[in-house]
């Protein structure tokens, strides 16, 4: 059972490059998330997706573009890179929120440093 | 809007000895509640979650937590620590609007 997969788990970029995130999950969720991770300052919502096809901004997009073309995947971009980008990325799966107590899943993360 | 608090973001207890880390939230309606935990360089595991079936909930590894909606409350408790669960504890919640709504995290450290 693998849940939620994230690749790569390391990357290194310089200013100004571009990558792409992909995380991909296996248990058919409609709702999937990309948080990034700070010292200190908890787990940010970056963007999320309620269904295949639909994207939403959460409280930090700036910066970051996502797609959601299948269900399993979901993908996030960085078109440009910035040194304020350096952070963990978590990818995260859900059915709807605030029904039947539906948890979230998290995947392992990903460790980004932006030179 | 809804709101997770969490209070003390370090918490330092001895190996044996109780481990309290408090979430508090704001909802106007009875919402679900979930604690997770974060071992170093891992992503976010399911320690448990309250889902209106039982005030007292109870989790892996020893730990449980209590509803108690009149203090908008849901405090996790382990009564005896292990080295083991040195980790960062995150309380969450949903209720219904699309989200779910994070704390900022305590980080639990166990001494010897």
């Amino acid at each position: 059972n693998a849940g939620v997969t994230q690749t790569p788990k390391f990357r290194v970029l310089k200013t100004g490059q571009s990558m792409t995130l992909l995380c991909a999950q296996d248990m058919n969720h409609e709702y999937m998330y990309w948080y990034r991770q700070d010292p200190g300052m908890g787990l940010r919502l970056i963007h999320y997706s309620v269904g295949e096809g639909t994207t939403a901004k959460g409280e930090v997009p700036d910066g970051y573009n996502v797609s959601r073309l299948k269900k399993q995947n979901f993908l996030l971009g960085l078109e440009s890179a910035a040194p304020s980008q350096t952070s963990v990325y978590f990818c995260a799966s859900s059915l709807t929120p605030g029904e039947s107590g539906n948890t979230i899943y998290f995947g392992e993360g990903s460790w980004l440093t932006v030179v | 809007a809804q709101s997770v608090t969490q209070l003390g973001s370090h918490v330092s207890v001895s190996e044996g000895a109780l481990v309290l880390l408090r979430c508090n939230y704001s909802s106007s309606v009875p919402p679900y509640l979930f604690w997770y935990v974060q071992y170093p360089n891992q992503g976010l595991q399911l320690l448990l979650k309250y889902t209106s079936a039982a005030t007292l909930v109870k989790g892996i590894n020893g730990f449980e937590a209590e509803f108690k909606k009149s203090e908008t409350s849901f405090h996790l408790t382990k009564p005896s620590a292990h080295m083991s669960d040195a980790a960062e504890y995150f309380c969450a919640v949903s209720e219904g609007f699309n989200k779910f709504y994070f704390g900022s995290g305590t980080k639990l450290n166990v001494k010897p």
